[in-house]
């Protein structure tokens, strides 16, 4: 089975900073990953998909990157919606992993 | 709107079974694989399996297999998932997720169902 790994596990921040949350494939995924946002209490949404694809309605501040192993998601400037847990997950294969999570909280 | 929409919070005792369902609208419920994901309080996405609505094929994760059975009632245009055996490490929040597969291959979940919460306590 695929593993991936994000870091930081937590961090904290301020409205306006820029953030970026690192996932890693223990093996190449090419561009089959995707980022997903949960609030407390609630369902995860999809902000990214095959890597860089920003799904309709997401804010233009969040971005993805990469391929292969190492992917990224950028916030460029945190609003205090933003506040919240970011999964990444690979969809190369079965079981459809998921990354343990990184909480952004309010520095 | 594209929605799916779980049934209510459930109670069982250990060695009993769960049933979940997932009600599909606001599109062709046999065009897209419902998948069903875990989360136990505090915890991370914990991936089950999925299902296709249309042949009623099925995949599972190797932790489920023999334990859970992924079905569906395209008249109504609902997924269920069972659990057997239920143990106390199986409380935890589950959630049907709708797969969307790219022509490139790329595949994604969305939306999601809003989670049911299922107990198991004696």
């Amino acid at each position: 089975d695929i593993q991936m790994t994000q870091s930081p596990s937590s961090l904290s921040a301020s409205v306006g900073d820029r953030v970026t949350i690192t996932c890693r494939a223990s093996q190449s995924i090419s561009s089959y990953l995707n980022w997903y946002q949960q609030k407390p209490g609630k369902a995860p949404k999809l902000l990214i998909y095959a890597a860089s694809s920003l799904q309709s309605g997401v804010p233009s501040r969040f971005s993805g990157s990469g391929s292969g192993t190492d992917f990224t998601l950028t916030i460029s400037s945190l609003q205090p919606e933003d506040f919240a847990t970011y999964y990444c997950q690979q969809s190369y294969s079965t079981p459809r992993v998921f990354g343990p999570g990184t909480k952004v909280d309010i520095k | 709107q594209v929605q799916l929409v779980q049934s209510g919070a459930e109670v069982k005792k250990p060695g009993a079974s769960v049933k979940v369902s997932c009600k599909a609208s606001g599109y062709t419920f046999t065009s897209y694989d419902i998948n069903w994901v875990r989360q136990a309080t505090g915890q991370g996405l914990e991936w089950m399996g999925w299902m296709n609505p249309n042949s009623g094929n099925t995949g599972y994760a190797q932790k489920f297999q023999g334990r859970v059975t992924m079905t569906r009632n395209t008249s109504i245009s609902t997924a269920y998932m069972e659990l057997s055996s239920l143990r106390s490490e199986d409380t935890a929040v589950y959630y049907c997720a709708r797969d969307i597969v790219a022509t490139m291959g790329s595949s994604w979940f969305d939306p999601w169902g809003q989670g049911t919460l299922v107990t198991v306590s004696s």
